[in-house]
């Protein structure tokens, strides 16, 4: 079965400075993976994604790389804003269907400091 | 807006009653799903369904059932509610390849 682990719990930065998510991965032949964030009592949102086929993809501030080699993806937020402030979830499509039945790590809750 | 509401946002019960949770959306996608979310353990499917009266299992579908007779309603069923079932639960559709949008959650508590 796929596993999707981010063994951060939280992650705290400065104002201005960058935010580094990481997710690690166990299989990987036909994989997408996308990042979530979520606020308290809301829904998760759709944050960016990026294909096997590529080693990153931007999106204005957020970037998300992808090493295959590791099974390792990271998102990176340049520069982080208070309202970055939310938990932010991994997540893996391995099946490659036409329909997504993703399997999400556990969270990393990131608080950015005025 | 992918147009998705859940009801009721809140609810608590008792062990042993049954409980559904309805998730409802405007715009005609094939695809939904239910998660339950709980600390430690991220997002976990429950039940999905693609299409009318297509629906199988999820991660953890143990004490949970699911019927969609509409295109636009997916219902989520505890036949008998438990302590374990206390969870925050998502509805998702699936708008383009791979891409989930969620709605706002409902939030359960089983006494």
């Amino acid at each position: 079965d796929q596993q999707v682990k981010q063994n951060s719990p939280s992650l705290s930065v400065q104002e201005g400075r960058i935010s580094i998510l990481n997710c690690d991965y166990t299989n990987s032949m036909f994989d997408y993976f996308l990042w979530y964030k979520k606020y308290p009592a809301e829904g998760p949102t759709f944050l960016i994604s990026i294909s096997s086929i590529k080693d990153k993809n931007e999106d204005g501030r957020f970037t998300v790389f992808l090493n295959k080699s590791a099974k390792h993806l990271s998102l990176h937020i340049v520069p982080s804003q208070p309202g970055d402030s939310a938990v932010y979830f991994c997540a893996d499509n391995a099946g490659g269907t036409s329909y997504g039945k993703l399997t999400f790590g556990q969270g990393t809750i990131l608080t950015v400091h005025p | 807006d992918a147009g998705i509401t859940q009801s009721p946002r809140h609810k608590v019960t008792e062990t042993g009653t049954p409980v559904t949770l309805r998730c409802h959306q405007t715009e005609n996608h094939r695809y939904m799903y239910w998660y339950r979310q709980d600390p430690g353990h991220g997002l976990r499917l429950i039940h999905y369904s693609y299409g009318v009266k297509d629906t199988d299992k999820g991660e953890v579908s143990d004490g949970y059932s699911v019927s969609r007779s509409k295109t636009e309603d997916f219902l989520l069923t505890l036949e008998s509610a438990t302590s374990s079932q206390t969870s925050v639960y998502f509805c998702a559709i699936q708008e383009t390849y791979n891409e989930q949008f969620f709605g706002p959650g409902t939030r359960l508590t089983v006494l």
